[in-house]
């Protein structure tokens, strides 16, 4: 069974503060994706990497791929309240996930104004 | 686009009782799936389908039963509700290999 462990999982910053989650696996991941869920919701995706050692950035976040697709982060520049939820990462194994992810277990962010 | 309908939203069981949490997706999407979300546990997969007529367990399958009978379409059975089935239950469809997913807006159960 692949695991994905999620580190910190509750995060509470001042807004303008900089922060990074973790993720990281024994197990080898052919693409690594990050979900955030505001409360009542269902997850939406954030991004999606796929190569070893991969760097994407979307606004003042930047999400990496470890060279050897064990592990991910999310690093979150200058905080807003508006980024406050729940941030997921999850694993797809093979060539082709059809829909079969392994999460980790969640991020609570809370940025406080 | 609606995207992906969960319904109910909300549902209160006795244990024992059985039920259907309904979802459908109107993105032509082949690949459908059901999680559930427990407090610090993330989502966990219960039971996938990579098209309609084939459908295949996950990784918490047991006291559910799933059908897809079409593309749109793809119900979760609770047989016999237990205590350890409350949660919030998330289906997903996704169009391609690397399982990017779109979730519908959950529907929390509660089993007493």
């Amino acid at each position: 069974t692949q695991l994905l462990e999620q580190s910190p999982q509750f995060l509470s910053i001042q807004e303008g503060e900089n922060l990074t989650v973790y993720c990281n696996s024994s197990s080898v991941f052919s693409s690594l994706q990050w979900y955030r869920q505001e409360p009542g919701e269902g997850p939406v995706l954030l991004v999606t990497v796929v190569t070893g050692g991969e760097v994407k950035k979307l606004k003042r976040l930047t999400f990496q791929f470890g060279d050897a697709r064990k592990d991910s982060s999310l690093h979150i520049t200058a905080a807003q309240t508006g980024d406050t939820g729940l941030y997921l990462c999850a694993g797809g194994a093979g060539g082709t996930s059809y829909g079969k992810l392994t999460f980790g277990q969640g991020t609570i962010l809370t940025v406080h104004p | 686009n609606a995207g992906v309908t969960q319904t109910p939203k909300f549902q209160v069981l006795k244990t024992g009782q059985s039920m259907t949490l309904q979802c459908a997706q109107d993105m032509n999407h082949e690949y459908m799936s059901w999680y559930r979300q427990d407090p610090g546990m993330g989502l966990r997969l219960i039971h996938y389908s990579v098209g309609a007529g084939i459908t295949d367990q996950g990784e918490v399958p047991n006291g559910y039963n799933v059908s897809r009978s079409t593309t749109e379409d793809f119900p979760l059975r609770l047989l016999s509700a237990a205590p350890s089935q409350t949660s919030v239950y998330f289906c997903a469809s996704s169009w391609g290999g690397r399982g990017e997913l779109f979730f519908g807006e959950g529907s929390r159960l509660t089993v007493l």
